[in-house]
């Protein structure tokens, strides 16, 4: 089974300062994770995903996530946020084992970036 | 436009009528997924389609559900006798199928389903 946490509903921060989003996964294996931002109206939209090699992992947009084995975390990240980064984000994940593809999502956190 | 398009992009029906919605994945994608998802959730996997071939079904596809993928390009998904709980984001992605490489799948704008 897999399945993807994402602790907070809405993360409010203020332009130019940090953003970050959480999630945690739950997977047999390893996992293969991934980030989307779905903007009104609109599809979801890839950012990012970790496979495997290094922890942390750059993005679309100037976002990155960190992958962290022993907390079973993949927090994505900003320096500094913009008002246009508001929207709804999801985490995701694959374990490594499956042979189905099929994504796993978060209920999603919505982000404000106020002005 | 490159992208996964689907239509109707809504679609309003009453209660016991049949719908089909329609997914053009990006081309030359060998696998083509569907997706569910309701106010406040994400996602839900729904099936899975390796050119034509329908590999996975989640336990959520009724069988009032059923995908088709002919001749392994475009894809339908239909359901019969719709109840007021269908009504969702039907979500179509796609993704390559490169042998030896983890590709993240492209998803649809989606058809918004509501069941009167």
């Amino acid at each position: 089974a897999q399945s993807v946490a994402q602790p907070e509903d809405q993360v409010n921060v203020a332009e130019g300062n940090p953003l970050t989003v959480k999630c945690t996964y739950s997977v047999s294996g390893n996992p293969y994770l991934f980030w989307y931002v779905q903007y009104p109206n609109r599809g979801l939209q890839f950012l990012l995903k970790y496979i495997t090699g290094d922890n942390l992992v750059k993005g679309s947009y100037g976002f990155e996530a960190e992958f962290n084995k022993s907390q079973t975390s993949f927090h994505l990240k900003k320096p500094s946020a913009l008002v246009s980064d508001s929207a709804l984000y999801f985490c995701a994940v694959r374990d490594a084992r499956s042979n189905d593809y099929k994504l796993s999502f978060g209920a999603g956190t919505t982000v404000t970036v106020r002005a | 436009d490159t992208g996964v398009s689907q239509d109707p992009r809504h679609k309003i029906t009453k209660r016991g009528q049949n719908v089909t919605f329609r997914c053009d994945p990006i081309s030359e994608h060998n696998r083509l997924y569907w997706y569910r998802q309701t106010l406040g959730q994400g996602p839900e996997f729904l099936t899975y389609f390796q050119n034509e071939a329908q590999l996975e079904k989640s336990r959520l596809l009724s069988d009032r559900f059923s995908a088709e993928r002919p001749k392994g390009s475009f894809s339908t998904l239909e359901i019969q006798r719709t109840e007021q709980g269908d009504s969702a984001m039907y979500l179509c992605a796609s993704s390559s199928g490169t042998s030896g490489r983890v590709e993240e799948q492209f998803f649809g704008p989606g058809t918004r389903l509501t069941v009167l």
